[in-house]
């Protein structure tokens, strides 16, 4: 079955700069990596998804690359602020299924 | 669009009694809905995976008599712990999917503590 890797597990950045956070699956089938950013107490909120038929995606500050081959996938924030403060979790899924993988999370801290 | 509800936010009830929670997407109807338990400081662990008119598929190390999940819309799921003890306290969440893009929409989660 699939197994998704992140890292770091916690990450702490001056608010305006770069954050990124590596995600790495054992599943060759998967072919649709979203990230979900978690805020305490809530459910988690999808902020950008990235199918396998592309290799980057970007929506503002945030972008999600995505190397086959190699079987990873990064989530790129860029000019990061005070509330970009929380958990974000990767996951995999594969054609044959709609169960994701989620990956064990990273805590983000943006220090103002 | 792609609002998913849950009810209640936050329950705390007595060991050995059971709560009921419920998963409503708002705003389009979900093929599947999926229930995950968080315990602090966790990732997402999926529970059961539902779909409409279907008895719910239990991930392994998940009893079914005890989480027991009703899919009787493609509006509605319900998961009711029954006879919950303490280390049933958990944060629940659900999720809900339009299959053909496999996005899931997740709830705001249920925090339940049995004392």
């Amino acid at each position: 079955g699939e197994n998704v890797e992140q890292h770091p597990s916690t990450l702490s950045v001056q608010e305006g700069d770069s954050a990124v956070i590596k995600c790495t699956y054992s599943d060759s089938a998967s072919n649709y990596f979203p990230w979900y950013k978690q805020e305490l107490g809530k459910g988690p909120q999808l902020i950008i998804d990235i199918r396998s038929n592309v290799g980057e995606k970007k929506d503002q500050r945030i972008a999600v690359t995505l190397n086959k081959t190699a079987k990873h996938f990064s989530l790129h924030i860029t000019e990061t602020q005070p509330e970009d403060s929380a958990v974000y979790f990767c996951a995999a899924i594969d054609n044959y299924g709609q169960n994701f993988v989620f990956g064990p999370g990273t805590r983000l801290s943006v220090l103002p | 669009g792609a609002v998913v509800s849950q009810h209640p936010s936050r329950v705390i009830c007595k060991s050995g009694t059971s709560v009921k929670i419920e998963c409503r997407s708002l705003d389009f109807q979900a093929t599947t809905m999926f229930w995950y338990r968080q315990f602090p400081k966790q990732s997402l662990m999926l529970m059961a995976t539902s779909n409409e008119g279907s008895k719910a598929t239990y991930e392994q190390g998940v009893e079914k008599d005890k989480f027991l999940i009703n899919h009787a819309s493609l509006t509605l799921s319900t998961l009711t712990v029954t006879s919950a003890h303490p280390e049933d306290s958990s944060f629940y969440i659900c999720s809900a999917s339009v299959s053909s893009y496999n996005e899931q929409f997740f709830g705001p989660g249920t925090r339940l503590t049995v004392l």
